[in-house]
């Protein structure tokens, strides 16, 4: 699975919209790309995932480059109950393992 | 439904005794997961089970024995607990392997000394 790229930690004001960046510049062209979020020492959280398209559901958007070497999270308007570090993961989706590599994450703080 | 369920929630080892951490899931998930945290990391994988009846090493699987005893349980046992293993472990479990959302349990907070 291909190695993610996360800054440590960013700040966003309550209401506004957050942009978690992520880099994966090695991924291959079966590699997901999936977000979870872990808020403050709970199990980690499912948020989206996508191939090549950008998505969006109830949580998030995902933006994903053209050339799919960098993907953007976004939070359309972050409330103080976001604060949380959000795993960037890129993953082969077929086969039976599912197994996830957790990076270090990005810790999002919103601020009132 | 309760999901994944783990127990104990926190557990103080000394040093060589031994503990097994459970858990269940409701769902009728096919696959389940052991993982690690230690503090300021991410998670990373112990075992797995991708199926009833089997079991495979992950990252970090030294000094642990899992057991898929069903569909709904699969347990961490630690033989003879050491410092280096006080951490947080994280239960987890999905449908299938075309599934995409893996469901993570409360974790059990563990401290060796």
């Amino acid at each position: 699975d291909a190695k993610t790229t996360q800054p440590p930690s960013m700040d966003c004001a309550e209401g506004r919209a957050a942009n978690l960046p992520c880099n994966h510049s090695t991924i291959s062209g079966n590699e997901y790309v999936y977000w979870y979020r872990q808020i403050h020492s709970q199990g980690p959280q499912y948020i989206i995932h996508g191939l090549k398209n950008n998505e969006t559901n109830e949580m998030a958007s995902l933006i994903i480059t053209e050339d799919r070497k960098s993907s953007t999270l976004i939070l359309p308007h972050a409330t103080l109950r976001d604060t949380a570090v959000y795993y960037c993961i890129v993953r082969v989706a077929t086969g039976a393992t599912n197994k996830l590599i957790f990076g270090t994450g990005t810790l999002l703080a919103v601020q009132p | 439904n309760a999901g994944v369920t783990q127990t104990p929630k926190f557990q103080v080892l000394k040093t060589g005794q031994s503990m097994t951490l459970q858990c269940a899931q409701d769902m009728n998930h096919n696959s389940m997961y052991w993982y690690r945290q230690d503090p300021g990391m991410g998670l990373r994988l112990i075992y797995y089970s991708a199926s009833e009846g089997t079991t495979d090493k992950g990252e970090v699987p030294n000094g642990y024995n899992v057991s898929r005893l069903n569909k709904r349980e699969f347990s961490l046992r630690l033989e003879s607990a050491a410092p280096s293993q006080t951490s947080v472990y994280f239960c987890a479990s999905i449908l299938s392997g075309n599934s995409y959302e893996q469901y993570f349990g409360p974790g059990t907070r563990l401290t060796v000394t």
